[in-house]
């Protein structure tokens, strides 16, 4: 079965330093893999997906992310946080190639302070 | 493009009393899936339909159930309510066929269900 593990429920950073965010997959097979944000009392809007080829996958807002075979690992990261980063954060994975049937992590709350 | 709309935005129902929430998808979107969102279970999986077919299903029972319209309007229903059901339900609506796979997921605002 399909599964994701979003460490640290909570995470603070002051404006200007690296955000990490992490995540672990489990996936029987190649997995396609989705960041996705929440700003509050708002829907979901998708940062970057991962499907096949580069490991390394760029998305907006300058957020990145790289697939980790090894490590089962899909890390998202940007070089210089900024106040308006400050929203909730999904990793997911989804159990169809549409990529319309996700499994969610629980989610990782970011806090930029300034 | 008109967003994914969600209706209605808030509901308060009684334990026992079933309800139904309606969503609209983005113009030309074939493809809903409806999540429930919980601070205690996070975001799970509920189902997705295309072209009026349940295409996937996730793990809850029986007393969840969706349709979709031939406009690609779905409804999900909830009979026999329970407290735990009380949580913000998201529909998303996905292209398809207009790019190569995996499609991004639009998410609509949410219905906040409370079951008192």
């Amino acid at each position: 079965a399909q599964s994701v593990t979003q460490l640290g429920s909570h995470v603070s950073v002051s404006e200007g330093a690296l955000v990490l965010l992490r995540c672990n997959y489990s996936s029987s097979v190649p997995p396609y893999l989705f960041w996705y944000v929440q700003y509050p009392n708002q829907g979901l809007q998708l940062l970057l997906k991962y499907t096949t080829g580069a490991t390394l996958v760029k998305g907006i807002n300058g957020f990145e992310a790289e697939f980790k075979k090894s490590e089962t690992s899909f890390h998202l990261t940007k070089p210089s946080a900024h106040m308006s980063d400050a929203a909730e954060y999904f990793c997911a994975v989804s159990l169809n190639q549409a990529g319309t049937a996700l499994i969610f992590g629980k989610g990782t709350t970011l806090s930029v302070s300034s | 493009k008109a967003g994914v709309t969600q209706t209605p935005r808030y509901l308060i129902k009684t334990r026992g009393q079933q309800v139904t929430l309606s969503c609209s998808p983005i113009s030309g979107h074939r493809s809903v899936s409806w999540y429930q969102q919980t601070p205690g279970q996070g975001l799970q999986f509920l189902f997705e339909y295309f072209s009026e077919t349940q295409r996937n299903k996730g793990n809850f029972p029986g007393r969840f159930s969706g349709r979709q319209f031939s406009n690609s309007r779905s409804e999900m229903n909830v009979s026999t309510l329970e407290l735990g059901d009380s949580a913000l339900y998201l529909c998303a609506s996905s292209p398809l066929g207009a790019e190569v796979p995996p499609y991004e997921q639009y998410f609509g605002p949410g219905t906040r269900l409370t079951v008192t």
